[in-house]
């Protein structure tokens, strides 16, 4: 049972458009949301994160969306550029549990 | 270091033997989580280190898994009598706050392949 959905393995984007990152969940205890960005050979990186009490937190270049009644959250990246390329993951906690749940991740491609 | 430690990178054992894997967490954060990643899934908790507390190893997929911790900072992650299921990569992340809601930082991992 995948508790968190991003249902599209890959993503390509033409660079300096945007890029948008699906993630869905079916936890509605899920409360704190986290999108990771992972290079070949390294580890994730945490990019940003949103609390449930909100609905849209931004940071430079990438913006997340919450969308809590259709259990739905997107990052948006803009503009795009070629470093973005990497697989994006989303993952999400319910309070007082500190075990992410993670989605399969996204791979963005970012086209030249 | 600045970072978290994973060693070795890559890991090529056969089937039945048994593997350490090893983590240097940043020194301080006191959260040390181990998951891993099989190929085009998702991250899966195997099991989280909290300060002195007693582990959750709720993850572990089998008893042929154990880790441990020393002293509240490095940790080594067991696989015994490897099978060729176990092949992944294994990230282990520490944080400073408990519930490592403010992200975590990951090692690079191990790449595990059982032949």
């Amino acid at each position: 049972d995948q508790q968190v959905k991003q249902n599209s393995p890959s993503l390509s984007v033409q660079e300096g458009r945007i890029s948008i990152l699906n993630c869905d969940y079916t936890n509605s205890m899920f409360d704190y949301f986290l999108w990771y960005k992972k290079y070949p050979a390294e580890g994730p990186t945490f990019l940003i994160s949103i609390s449930s009490i909100k609905d849209k937190n931004e940071d430079g270049r990438f913006t997340v969306f919450l969308n809590k009644s259709a259990k739905h959250l997107s990052l948006h990246i803009v503009p795009s550029q070629p470093g973005d390329s990497a697989v994006y993951f989303c993952a999400a906690s319910a309070e007082s549990n500190y075990q992410l749940i993670w989605g399969a991740g996204t791979k963005l491609i970012i086209k030249p | 270091g600045a970072g978290v430690s994973q060693s070795p990178s890559n890991k090529v054992t056969e089937k039945g033997k048994d593997v350490e894997l090893r983590c240097d967490p940043i020194s301080g954060h006191t959260a040390l989580y181990w998951y891993r990643q099989s190929l085009g899934q998702g991250l899966e908790f195997l099991i989280y280190f909290q300060g002195n507390s007693a582990p959750d190893k709720s993850g572990l997929p089998s008893d042929r898994f154990s880790a441990e911790r020393t002293g509240g900072s490095v940790s080594t992650l067991t696989i015994q009598r490897t099978q060729q299921e176990d092949s992944a990569v294994y990230l282990c992340a520490s944080s400073f706050d408990p519930q490592g809601t403010l992200g975590y930082t990951f090692g690079s991992g191990t790449r595990l392949t059982v032949v």
